[in-house]
């Protein structure tokens, strides 16, 4: 089952609204990860965060890998429409060990 | 098309009846891995090779499931006699050393 909390489940917003979602654990991770997924395909990796304390940008993008390692959040600056998709945050111990978060849906309105 | 390639992209089958789906990884990739994601849910580990050798099963890999990686390049995963409740997609993902997992766009199964 999913060791991660992830939150909201799902976000309605308008386009050109900014948003934040976020992942917490009760267990330490080395590497945090947010992917997204579009219907009937595989997650796609979108920032990987290695350190704690790292911020990353990727575009419209902004994720933190949280000082105490348990968690991390992902902003998305100026929604667009093909924003809209299910993102999952993972949390990553060692090379073989990678759980997932239950997801976030978001959707915006044009 | 240098990413993770799963086939078939979807199965449609019948309850008991065997299924197989094919991942051929990233080519410089030496570990595989498969998860299982249901509606509504992440993905959820199932297993993860290293080159041929496969190093860790998830206690949701039942007996009727079996992996293989025969030559440590592409993978294998059989289910047999399945069951309703197998119906999900079924991810494959690969990595190198020092990179992170990239996935494959999933086979979806349907048990009738």
């Amino acid at each position: 089952g999913q060791q991660l909390n992830q939150s909201p489940q799902s976000m309605f917003i308008q386009e050109g609204e900014d948003v934040s979602m976020n992942c917490t654990s009760s267990s330490i991770f080395n590497t945090w990860l947010w992917y997204k997924q579009d219907p009937g395909e595989g997650p796609v990796l979108l920032i990987a965060l290695y350190k704690a304390g790292e911020l990353t940008s990727n575009g419209r993008l902004t994720a933190q890998f949280g000082i105490t390692r348990k968690d991390s959040f992902l902003n998305i600056s100026a929604s667009i429409p093909s924003d809209v998709g299910i993102y999952f945050c993972a949390g990553q111990r060692n090379n073989n060990d990678m759980r997932f978060g239950a997801g976030t849906r978001l959707t915006v309105k044009p | 098309d240098t990413g993770v390639s799963q086939d078939p992209r979807h199965k449609i089958t019948k309850r008991g009846q065997n299924v197989t789906f094919r991942c051929d990884p990233i080519s410089e990739h030496n570990r595989l891995y498969w998860y299982r994601q249901t509606l509504g849910q992440g993905p959820e580990f199932l297993t993860y090779f290293q080159n041929e050798a496969q190093l860790e099963k998830s206690r949701l890999l039942s007996d009727r499931f079996s992996a293989e990686r025969p030559k440590g390049s592409f993978s294998t995963l059989e289910i047999q006699r399945t069951e309703q409740g197998d119906s999900a997609m079924y991810l494959c993902a690969s990595r190198t050393v020092g990179d992170t997992i990239y996935f494959g766009e999933g086979s979806w199964l349907t048990v009738v």
